[in-house]
């Protein structure tokens, strides 16, 4: 079974580029999450969406931050302007019903120079 | 979440039992305890989670105290691919924070050889 899948990998842009990251949730899971990890910290929720819905947005800086899961399957997260503190993992994880067993994809290393 | 307290690092040799703490002193009646581990360049990794009984599974087990105000986690073998950041977790039991997990800064385990 394949797990979660994100893409890119990693990113470089230029401060107030726009950039986005893409996720492919496990098949069948309903409950997507956006974590933001800087380094030497743990992972920080920024959205939760249950299906199509975004159930808790509370930690999204929506000034720059925007995201969507249209259908309800894969999600896309966007920056735009890229500020020079973005720099961080953006982690996708994926659950059944809300679960706290989330599983995780690899994140996206973006750098912003 | 109910706050936890994890020693920033330990250190296990290859082959011997890794046992890692947790404090969860103002843990609630209804609340789990939840342990994911996280190698580098890599997304957090669901570990086990427990409520009160002791509970074991293919990665670890999970031994929760009588009063359920600290838990341990039990690695029997640790192997150098055990080399991580371990997170305790206790996720609020209900509400509109459910299943949403906080991430502290974990306990960075190394496994020498």
């Amino acid at each position: 079974e394949a797990g979660v899948v994100q893409s890119p990998r990693y990113k470089i842009i230029e401060k107030k580029q726009p950039v986005a990251f893409w996720c492919n949730p496990i098949s069948g899971h309903n409950t997507l999450y956006w974590y933001l990890q800087n380094l030497g910290q743990g992972p920080e929720l920024l959205i939760r969406y249950e299906n199509e819905e975004a159930v808790d947005d509370s930690q999204l800086p929506k000034d720059r931050f925007s995201a969507e899961r249209l259908k309800g399957v894969d999600s896309t997260l966007k920056i735009q302007p890229a500020e020079l503190g973005d720099s961080a993992v953006y982690l996708c994880a994926s659950s059944l019903d809300n679960g706290r067993e989330q599983y995780f994809g690899p994140g996206t290393r973006l750098t912003v120079t | 979440d109910a706050k936890t307290t994890q020693p920033p690092s330990m250190d296990c040799a290859e082959g011997r039992a890794a046992n890692l703490p947790c404090n969860h002193s103002t843990i609630s009646g209804n609340e789990y305890v939840y342990w994911y581990r996280q190698i580098h360049s890599q997304g957090p990794q669901y570990i086990i989670h427990g409520l009160k009984n002791n509970e074991t599974n293919e990665m670890a087990s999970l031994i929760i105290t009588e009063d359920r105000k600290s838990s341990t986690l039990i690695l029997p073998h640790a192997t150098l691919r055990d080399t991580a950041v371990y997170y305790c977790i206790v996720p609020n039991a209900g509400g509109t924070s459910y299943g949403k997990l906080t991430f502290g800064q974990g306990t960075i385990l190394t496994v020498h050889p």
